[in-house]
């Protein structure tokens, strides 16, 4: 099945600053690459995606990049600021029947004042 | 659309015990999602509905848990006889339409510890 992996598992950067965080992905055949992010005592919530068919993605401060020779993409948050303190996780689809996600082990960002 | 609703959100039981899980998707979603989370690990698929027929079972299910969706809108997830190793965060997601790669949208979850 689809093996993602996500690096790195803790990330601190001032406020202001770049935070760029990466996954690798196993499956050739994997199009869609979502990116969410967690608080604390709440669910995952979409914040970009994107399919095989562009290379980058951008929406105001988050973008994401996709190299589908290397089986990797990335999530860049520019301009960090506090409230973007949260716990990302990547995913990619599975090879169930509904290609189902399969996520990365997530990273913890900390935006310091 | 009010959101992907779970309930409760955190459940204490007993090892043994059985416990249920509801998850309300948004109105119109044709798939659903059954999800776990342990801590400082990402989701973990355990099975989704397409309307009111399950698809599709992770090894990770196992003949302990049942989940149903019978009518095609909500869903519960029922754990027989409780083990410790099942305290963990239970999180139920849907999406729209036929497509495969239509996006997730999740619910708060639902927190259960076995002691």
């Amino acid at each position: 099945g689809e093996n993602v992996e996500q690096h790195p598992s803790t990330l601190s950067v001032q406020e202001g600053d770049s935070a760029v965080i990466k996954c690798t992905y196993s499956d050739s055949a994997s199009n869609y690459f979502p990116w969410y992010k967690q608080e604390l005592g709440k669910g995952p919530q979409l914040i970009i995606d994107i399919r095989s068919n562009v290379g980058e993605k951008k929406d105001q401060r988050i973008a994401v990049t996709l190299n589908k020779t290397a089986k990797h993409f990335s999530l860049h948050i520019t301009e960090t600021q506090p409230e973007d303190s949260a716990v990302y996780f990547c995913a990619a689809p599975g090879t169930g029947s509904a290609r189902q996600l399969t996520f990365g082990s997530g990273t913890q960002l900390t935006v310091l004042p | 659309d009010t959101g992907v609703s779970q309930d409760p959100r955190h459940k204490i039981t007993k090892r043994g015990q059985n416990v249920t899980f509801r998850c309300d998707p948004i109105s119109e979603h044709n798939r659903l999602y059954w999800y776990r989370q342990t801590l400082g690990q990402g989701p973990e698929f355990l099975t989704y509905f397409q309307n009111e027929a399950q698809l599709e079972k992770s090894r990770l299910l196992s003949d302990r848990f049942s989940a149903e969706r019978p009518k095609g809108s909500f869903s519960t997830l029922e754990i027989q006889r409780t083990e410790q190793g099942d305290s963990a965060m239970y999180l139920c997601a849907s999406s729209p339409g036929q497509a495969n790669n239509s996006p997730l949208h999740f619910g708060n979850g639902t927190r259960l510890t076995v002691t």
